[in-house]
């Protein structure tokens, strides 16, 4: 079956460092989203992108992330100067076609630590 | 969306069957019902989606009145490995759009 990949599995880094998350959704998924989770609550929807471009953001999306889809396979979220707060769960996801049920299929999600 | 009402936490036990309600008052014509289940330090994993009535897979059923204000989500003969939070959701699913989750059930089986 179908999944999607994350990687890493688990990130470390310093306050005000880079970090790179990556994604390999769905081979034939036209849909693609990033969410994350902190620890001990819900989880929250970051961003969405289809056909190359962001279709939706939410708050927590400021400046500091950015989306990108570099190849036909590979789908990133670049956090450019983390925070503390950052620390989370962070969960690619991949949908269809307009034609199929709104089924997301999450990653295994990548644990992002700031210290 | 419609906002959806489910309980925060349930105890089952081994080879019980688990109903679990979501209520959704303003549910809207074109709106669909969907579950999520998610275990713990995993990603969510879609279960089953409905628009009325009865629909059964492998996994789940759903049960959908016909006044369609609530759903109740039923797991037949859970085990262990079935403890995870179940996250109901409702809304247009004619377009591929972001989940907006909840704080989802917390269903803790029992051996």
């Amino acid at each position: 079956e179908p999944e999607v990949t994350q990687t890493p599995s688990h990130q470390v880094t310093q306050m005000g460092q880079e970090v790179i998350l990556r994604c390999v959704p769905i081979s034939n998924h036209l849909y693609f989203y990033w969410y994350r989770q902190i620890l001990g609550q819900k989880v929250e929807f970051l961003v969405s992108f289809y056909n190359n471009e962001i279709s939706e953001k939410s708050e927590i999306f400021d400046d500091q992330f950015s989306v990108e889809r570099p190849d036909g396979s590979n789908f990133t979220l670049k956090i450019r100067s983390t925070k503390l707060e950052d620390s989370a769960m962070y969960f690619c996801a991949s949908s269809g076609d307009l034609y199929s049920y709104n089924e997301q299929f999450f990653g295994p999600g990548t644990r992002l630590t700031v210290l | 969306l419609a906002k959806t009402t489910q309980p925060i936490s349930m105890d089952s036990y081994e080879g019980q069957e688990v109903n679990i309600t979501c209520s959704h008052n303003n549910i809207a014509t074109n709106d669909y019902i969907t579950w999520y289940q998610q275990f713990p330090s995993q990603g969510p994993r879609f279960i089953i989606q409905g628009y009325k009535t009865k629909v059964t897979n492998e996994v789940a059923s759903l049960f959908i009145p016909a006044d369609r204000k609530s759903s109740t989500l039923s797991l037949p003969r859970v085990s262990l490995s079935d403890t995870a939070v179940y996250y109901c959701l409702v809304g247009d699913m004619n377009r591929d759009d972001k989940i907006i989750f909840g704080k989802g059930t917390r269903l803790h089986i029992l051996p």
